[in-house]
């Protein structure tokens, strides 16, 4: 049961720097989203989608974008990465939006540091 | 807007002890209520929840009842143990709303001690 898989796990990037993380769903759903996690915060919306080719702003977008080029993947980019962007990031699913109740299923992160 | 507010942590307990983690939430439309847990290194997973007023939501031991009231939905155990040992969020989504938005509170750290 694979759920959500993120990738890579764990990555060190200088400023500057580009990387793509790369999220993947198995259970056929329609929502994904990309979060980041920092201490005290909480998680933070970043960008999200509601359906394959589709791709709409979250809470914080600014110095990501974000791509849906296929239903099962969701592609999180850092262009030019900055030490701000030196957090925890968490890819979800849902089956549709996120009202009445419906669950949200999240991988196991993505630890960035940016130095 | 909607907000999640948690009681700050961290939180020792000894083991069998009673739990509690305190949320109050303020929201624009209707609220689902949830809330969510996370083990070292690992992502968040669904622990309970509960979509109507008065409703509880249940699961591995933990209780959470929906207060409208008191905009309320507090986390409760009677008896931890030291596998309960991780960082719990909760968290509201809103009908009718933005379809995309789950609003979590800044976490929880609950640390169990044998």
């Amino acid at each position: 049961n694979a759920g959500v898989t993120q990738t890579p796990k764990f990555r060190v990037l200088k400023t500057g720097q580009s990387m793509t993380l790369l999220c993947a769903q198995d259970m056929n759903h329609e929502y994904m989203y990309w979060y980041r996690q920092d201490p005290g915060m909480g998680l933070r919306l970043i960008h999200y989608s509601v359906g394959e080719g589709t791709t709409a702003k979250g809470e914080v977008p600014d110095g990501y974008n974000v791509s849906r080029l296929k239903k099962q993947n969701f592609l999180l980019g850092l262009e030019s990465a900055a030490p701000s962007q030196t957090s925890v990031y968490f890819c979800a699913s849902s089956y549709s939006g996120l009202y009445l109740g419906n669950t949200i299923y999240f991988g196991e992160g993505s630890w960035l540091t940016v130095v | 807007g909607d907000s999640v507010t948690q009681m700050e942590g961290p939180v020792t307990l000894s083991e069998e002890a009673f739990l509690t983690i305190n949320c109050t939430y303020t929201a624009t439309g209707y609220p689902s209520l949830f809330w969510y847990v996370q083990y070292p290194g690992e992502g968040l997973q669904l622990l309970l929840k509960a979509t109507k007023a008065d409703d509880k939501g249940s699961n591995k031991g933990f209780e959470a009842t929906y207060r409208k009231e008191t905009t309320s939905f507090h986390l409760e155990k009677g008896s931890v143990q030291v596998s309960d040992s991780a960082v719990y969020f909760c968290a509201l989504s809103v009908t009718p709303g933005s379809a995309r938005q789950l609003t979590f509170g800044s976490g929880t750290q609950l640390t169990v001690l044998p």
